[in-house]
């Protein structure tokens, strides 16, 4: 069974730094890997999608990287700004139909 | 259409009474799931569909909880006799093959009082 982990649980950052967020999952047998964002009451806006066989993607100050064979994916976020305050989830596909999503890392960017 | 769209956006109800949640997902887009979550919760499956037929209903909490997919495009999830415990965000995705990832829907936001 596909267990999510999320580390940091919060996180709370001055402007302009440059941040991780962690996620690792027991199943390594993957198909893909997906970063969603989600904004207070909120549905979930997907970031980036990695491939099993990719080791990252990258969307403006978003980079996502995934190291399949030790269960895990980072996302990093550069010059963080107000704006990006909000849930980040990550949810590996095992193909068993569904993704499996972590308890996510709740980030706040202070002005 | 462009997005997951779920109506109502947001739905208050006495307990004991049906519900029904709509969802409309991507044009093409051949498979649908149901999630739910509660407040200050992670995202809890509920109910997948591929077409019309749902080949994973592992994750429906109870037999109240039923859902429907009609012409491999709208689904409905119908919560019968509604309890305290059912209030949470229900949240719609799509997707079109496990290459493509998900798009998920705004959600609906359920109160039962």
């Amino acid at each position: 069974k596909q267990e999510v982990t999320q580390i940091p649980a919060a996180l709370s950052v001055p402007e302009g730094e440059n941040l991780v967020l962690n996620c690792s999952f027991t199943d390594s047998a993957i198909y893909n890997l997906q970063w969603f964002r989600q904004d207070p009451g909120k549905g979930l806006t997907s970031l980036l999608l990695i491939q099993s066989s990719q080791r990252e993607q990258t969307s403006g100050r978003l980079n996502a990287s995934l190291d399949k064979s030790s269960g895990r994916s980072t996302l990093y976020i550069a010059a963080s700004q107000p704006g990006d305050s909000a849930t980040y989830l990550c949810a590996p596909y095992s193909g068993t139909y569904k993704y499996i999503f972590g308890t996510g890392t709740r980030l706040k960017v202070l002005a | 259409g462009a997005g997951v769209s779920q109506s109502p956006s947001n739905k208050v109800t006495e307990k004991g009474k049906d519900v029904e949640l709509r969802c409309d997902p991507i044009s093409g887009h051949t498979a649908l799931y149901w999630y739910r979550q509660s407040l200050g919760q992670g995202l809890e499956f509920l109910i997948y569909f591929q077409g019309n037929s749902a080949p994973d209903k592992s994750g429906l909490p109870s037999d109240r909880f039923s859902a429907e997919r009609t012409g491999g495009s709208v689904s409905t999830l119908t919560i019968q006799r509604t309890q305290q415990e059912d209030s949470a965000v229900y949240l719609c995705a799509s997707g079109q093959g496990q290459v493509y990832g998900y798009t998920f829907g705004s959600g609906t936001r359920l109160t039962v009082v």
